[in-house]
């Protein structure tokens, strides 16, 4: 159980072109899903938080204009990578949090999508 | 400001002995932590988690010890196996308080190599 898919897994695409994202729970209904990124030999840094139904909750410095976040149904949420340029060039992440039940605390974690800018 | 870390970057060990990661904290508003591992170009595996009510959580090869007043977790992983090699995250979370919106805080990261 608690499982979380990404798509696409890969993608490259030219600088200026927008990159959508979506992070989808399988098996469960999540009332928020977070959306991380992660450089090479680093942590996982916070992007924005998804509240589904609402908008989204951006961490400081995180451009909300650039990084588009929706959370539609309670197993969807897409990010939006828009006018990407090589610096966007990351391992994207997202996450669940179950929306009720014995583990709501816990959030589990998509296989990431890759993105190239080129 | 680093609220979790994780001091050791690597750590190596033999196969069928004790693995042993180590995790502290800053934040005393933290009440549940989780323990993830991370194989590259993948996405964090949910390990186990504890509670800040407990002192202990087992599960498995895996167990996780909490010392709140130390602000310390430890994860033991015993006997470990050369598919426990990968990246193990610590995180902390403040679930009770409404302004910390569920956000889990990572450590940096500790680089595990089980030798056959």
């Amino acid at each position: 159980g608690a499982v979380v898919s990404q798509h696409p897994s890969r993608v490259i695409c030219k600088s200026g072109t927008s990159v959508k994202i979506e992070c989808r729970s399988l098996d469960f209904q999540a009332t928020t899903m977070f959306w991380y990124r992660q450089f090479p030999k680093q942590s996982l840094m916070l992007m924005a938080t998804s509240n589904e139904g609402s908008k989204a909750t951006y961490e400081q410095g995180v451009e909300k204009d650039k990084f588009l976040i929706n959370h539609a149904s309670l197993t969807l949420s897409t990010l939006t990578v828009t006018s990407a340029h090589p610096e966007d060039s990351s391992f994207y992440i997202c996450s669940a949090r179950v929306a009720a039940g014995a583990h709501t605390d816990t959030q589990y974690f998509g296989p990431g999508t890759r993105l190239t800018v080129l | 400001d680093q609220q979790v870390k994780q001091n050791s970057p690597s750590l190596s060990v033999q196969e069928g002995r004790i693995s042993i990661l180590n995790c502290d904290y800053t934040n005393s508003m933290f009440d549940y932590f989780l323990w993830y591992k991370k194989y590259p170009a993948e996405g964090p595996t949910f390990l186990i988690s504890i509670s800040s009510i407990k002192d202990k959580n087992e599960d498995g090869r895996f167990t996780v010890f909490l010392n709140k007043s130390a602000k310390h977790l430890s994860l033991h992983i015993v006997p470990s196996q050369p598919g426990d090699s990968a990246v193990y995250f610590c995180a902390a979370s403040a679930p009770g308080i409404k302004a910390a919106g569920n956000k889990l805080t990572f450590g940096g990261g500790t680089r595990v190599l089980v030798k056959p």
